[in-house]
């Protein structure tokens, strides 16, 4: 069945340096990708997001890049602040025309070091 | 600007006892619904889904129900209660159709 997993559950990055989080998925009829952050004890917070028309997106300090050959999604985070630190999660649709029922990754650790 | 506001923040219950929690959505009109379950250290489980008011959707087997009384309120139920229902539960919303999902702060369930 479909699915959405993260390479590496636990990133360590010094401040000031850039971070990359991958992510991989199975469902090549996906359309539709998310980044969340998660802090500790809250919801999940919109990092950025991407349609498979795309391969690039970029936000304040974030750039999403879609790879839809092999089927992988990264966020790339630019001077990686102590803020930062926090869950992050990536996220498809499945699409079915009304809601929006998002599948998402387990979830990497960004640990952002002084 | 649309808000989502869900209660209470913390939960602790006995096995067996019945559950409730709400979740309201302010400042937008006929949103869709979600309620997700994140046991720790892992993913979001889509539980329960809803386009309009009575209109559930149930995405996995379980000891929970959901309702939708009204168009910006969803409730998340259980008669007793299990051990394995522990866990950090998510409300959302969207607007109709793929999109982005807005998460409201979480209610943390323990069952003891």
């Amino acid at each position: 069945g479909e699915s959405v997993g993260l390479h590496l559950p636990t990133l360590s990055v010094q401040e000031g340096d850039n971070s990359i989080i991958n992510c991989a998925y199975s469902n090549s009829a996906s359309d539709y990708f998310i980044w969340y952050k998660q802090e500790s004890g809250k919801g999940p917070q919109f990092i950025i997001d991407i349609r498979s028309n795309m391969d690039k997106r970029q936000g304040q300090r974030v750039t999403v890049l879609l790879n839809k050959t092999v089927k992988h999604l990264s966020l790339q985070i630019a001077a990686t602040q102590p803020g930062d630190s926090a869950v992050y999660f990536c996220a498809e649709t499945r699409h079915t025309g009304t809601a929006s029922k998002l599948t998402f990754g387990t979830g990497t650790r960004l640990q952002v070091t002084l | 600007s649309q808000t989502i506001h869900q209660w209470p923040a913390t939960l602790v219950q006995p096995v067996g006892s019945p559950l409730s929690l709400e979740c309201t959505v302010e400042g937008t009109s006929n949103p869709n619904l979600y309620w997700y379950r994140q046991a720790a250290g892992r993913g979001l489980q889509l539980l329960f889904y809803s386009v309009g008011i009575g209109q559930i959707s149930s995405e996995v087997p379980q000891n929970l129900s959901a309702s939708r009384p009204q168009d910006r309120q969803f409730i998340l139920s259980s008669k007793k209660l299990l051990l394995s229902d522990s866990g950090f539960y998510l409300c959302a919303w969207s607007l109709e159709g793929p999109g982005e999902l807005f998460f409201g702060e979480g209610s943390r369930l323990t069952v003891l």
